[in-house]
């Protein structure tokens, strides 16, 4: 177990709700990443925070936006769903500024379906 | 613009057989290697990291190797168990410090 948590662990919105993912983080690692994970894939970098701050993005659209909490939770919020939008969503922690150089630690996943 | 290609996406042996699982890159300018294990519904597992510097690191029955220059990484699984049975992926960390992915190799180990 990486202590990292994630719900709800299955979800089904229809296209054009939005939906709020949360995830809890390893208590005193400061940075949460969001990746999205289509099946049959390796997952994508949605974007980074560090100490509440946004400090990283990867090439998803403004309608994905997330939120990081003093007490180590985060949200990732998704408007105007699309049916693209299908895939697991990961969250993962890690200690420093710069997740990718160290280890990170993964949540089991959010599986989101979209109709 | 960085692709990870994991060959081969499935593969299935029998208990106790040594293999080899490929990755490679398409540009050398990476700041480390990473190979991931990832099991259903339990998310993904970091098996082994490599920086840029390095040519190899190993973990109990597992080897990984990189050989930065050719854009390839192998990782090596010795003496293979059925729990070793999941996807493993592996993942480098570019040079805007975010991590590319392969789409995985599926591995299945006959008892």
């Amino acid at each position: 177990e990486t202590g990292v948590t994630q719900s709800p662990t299955h979800l089904i919105k229809t296209r054009g709700q939005q939906v709020t993912l949360r995830c809890s983080s390893q208590s005193g690692h400061n940075t949460v990443s969001w990746y999205q994970q289509a099946l049959g894939q390796g997952p994508q970098f949605i974007f980074q925070y560090y100490r509440e701050e946004e400090n990283g993005r990867g090439n998803f659209p403004p309608r994905f936006s997330g939120l990081q909490f003093p007490n180590y939770s985060s949200e990732l919020n998704v408007n105007a769903l699309e049916l693209d939008d299908s895939a697991l969503y990961l969250c993962a922690s890690s200690l420093g500024p710069t997740s990718a150089e160290e280890t990170q630690y993964f949540g089991p996943g959010t599986r989101l379906l979209v109709l | 613009k960085q692709e990870v290609t994991q060959i081969p996406a499935a593969l299935s042996v029998p208990e106790g057989e040594n293999l080899v699982l490929n990755c490679s890159f398409t540009d050398s300018a990476i700041y480390n290697l990473q190979w991931f294990r990832q099991d259903p519904g339990k998310g993904l597992t970091s098996l082994l990291l490599i920086q840029s510097s390095q040519r190899e690191q190993t973990s109990g029955r597992l080897n990984a190797s990189l050989d930065k220059s050719s854009g390839r990484s192998t990782l090596y699984i010795a003496a293979s168990q059925p729990g070793d049975s999941a996807t493993y992926l592996c993942a480098v960390t570019d040079s805007n410090y975010q991590l590319i992915w392969g789409a995985g190799t599926k591995l299945i180990i006959k008892p």
